[in-house]
């Protein structure tokens, strides 16, 4: 399985600071993905990362991978309490219609 | 953005009856739309791959007499979980992929989730 495995599980900050929540994976990958859960709420895509890309951007989101060690992490920077929600990393095997593997999750908490 | 809707929100059902939960991709077409399940606090499993028009593709592991998948259309898919139990109480969350060649990975949409709990 190449199931990602997020770290922290669990996080727990200030409104104004950064986020950081990484996800490590086994196997070779195509791309990986950031999605945002809010609690009992459907997922939504933040943003997509390609094995050959090393950093990417988008508004307070900032993602990097490491292919060499597999592992990706997120930046939110200067978070609000709107970004309390779960986050999970996903990857994909190939760059065509396979399927998405799910990591466990980082639940953050941001307090005003 | 696409929507994807699913419907009902929550169900509660009696141990022994079915329930069949509905996803819609509102305002595109979906070729394939996927099943996920997902416990408290835990991350979404993938349960089955559905295409229209063709039989679903289910994991490793799961029942697919149990958990019976028809995607009739390119906008409907329904998952429908027969004689269920107390332990597959879960929120069931579907995704649609946009039908449109070249359509890369990232265009998958998912719907708000139904949360079935079963007494």
């Amino acid at each position: 399985s190449q199931q990602g495995e997020e770290d922290p599980q669990a996080l727990s900050i200030q409104e104004g600071e950064n986020a950081t929540m990484n996800c490590s994976y086994k196997t070779s990958i195509n791309n990986l993905q950031w999605y945002r859960q809010n609690s009992g709420r459907g997922l939504v895509h933040l943003i997509l990362i390609r094995s050959n890309e090393r950093e990417k951007h988008s508004g307070r989101l900032r993602v990097t991978l490491d292919t060499s060690k597999k592992s990706s992490s997120l930046l939110i920077t200067a978070s609000r309490a709107a970004d309390t929600a779960s986050y999970f990393c996903a990857t994909g095997m190939n760059s065509g219609y396979s399927t998405l593997t799910f990591g466990k999750g980082t639940m953050l908490l941001v307090s005003p | 953005g696409a929507v994807v809707s699913q419907h009902p929100s929550w169900v509660i059902c009696k141990s022994g009856t079915s329930v069949k939960i509905e996803c819609r991709s509102l305002d595109f077409q979906a070729t394939t739309m996927f099943w996920y399940r997902q416990f408290p606090k835990q991350s979404l499993m993938l349960m089955a791959t559905s295409n229209e028009g063709s039989k679903a593709t289910y994991e490793q592991g799961v029942e697919k007499d149990k958990f019976l998948i028809n995607h009739a259309s390119l906008t409907l898919s329904t998952l429908t979980v027969t004689s269920a139990h107390p332990e597959d109480s879960s929120f069931y969350i579907c995704s649609a992929r946009v039908a449109r060649q070249g359509a890369s990975q990232a265009e998958q949409y998912f719907g708000p989730g139904t949360r079935l709990t079963v007494t």
